[in-house]
């Protein structure tokens, strides 16, 4: 069962161009991570958010929790080339170890 | 530091034998984390060590796998007899104390 679903599933946009990302769940988690991934390496945090309705922002990217933490969303304005990889989500619920990811956006910014 | 270190970079081996996967994780961390990797399944946890310990092997697929953390600076991950679904990419991972994790790039398994 696919617990975090993540759409959409693929994205080719062009340099400068706003763009929003999904991560829906019908279960509730205690916290919500995003992570970057690139081709041929591992995922690397970007931010985590713990309570309903966080709002954060990392540069050009802004980091959203659903007022009941069963979703979020990542909206990264005016992309760049350097922007291209794989947004994975992922949720935690109690222990914080173990963390449940959803399959990931995969992000194309052409020049 | 050189973050978490993974060998080989790349496997590949015939169906039925044995294959070890390698982690160094990074000096200091207390938990380390087993990963695999794939287009249909996305990222799935493995088996999580905490102070060398194992504590969840709950994603372990079959006794085909196992782990192990002899001490704070090595794991290996191994399956015997590997199987072509066994072929993905895996990750380690480490941590300090349940906070960011850090990954490996990673070993590309393909089993034939």
């Amino acid at each position: 069962t696919q617990l975090l679903e993540q759409s959409p599933q693929f994205l080719s946009i062009q340099e400068g161009e706003n763009l929003t990302v999904y991560c829906n769940s019908s279960s509730v988690f205690s916290s919500l991570q995003w992570y970057r991934q690139e081709p041929g390496e591992g995922p690397v945090l970007l931010v985590t958010v713990v309570t309903g309705g966080e709002v954060k922002k990392l540069k050009r990217l802004t980091f959203q929790f659903g007022d009941a933490r069963k979703d979020s969303s990542l909206h990264i304005t005016a992309a760049q080339p350097g922007d291209t990889g794989l947004y994975l989500c992922a949720g935690g619920r109690g222990s914080n170890y173990k963390l449940t990811f959803g399959k990931g956006t995969l992000l194309t910014v052409n020049p | 530091d050189a973050g978490v270190i993974q060998s080989p970079r790349h496997e590949v081996t015939e169906m039925g034998q044995e294959v070890t996967l390698r982690c160094k994780p990074i000096s200091g961390h207390n938990s380390l984390f087993w990963y695999r990797q794939t287009m249909m399944r996305g990222l799935e946890l493995l088996i999580y060590f905490n102070n060398n310990v194992p504590i969840d092997d709950s994603g372990m697929p079959e006794d085909r796998f196992s782990a192990k953390m002899p001490n704070a600076s090595f794991s290996t991950l191994k399956i015997q007899p590997s199987e072509p679904r066994d072929s993905a990419v895996y990750f380690c991972a480490s941590s300090e104390a349940n906070t960011e994790a850090f990954f490996g790039q990673g070993t590309r398994l393909t089993v034939v």
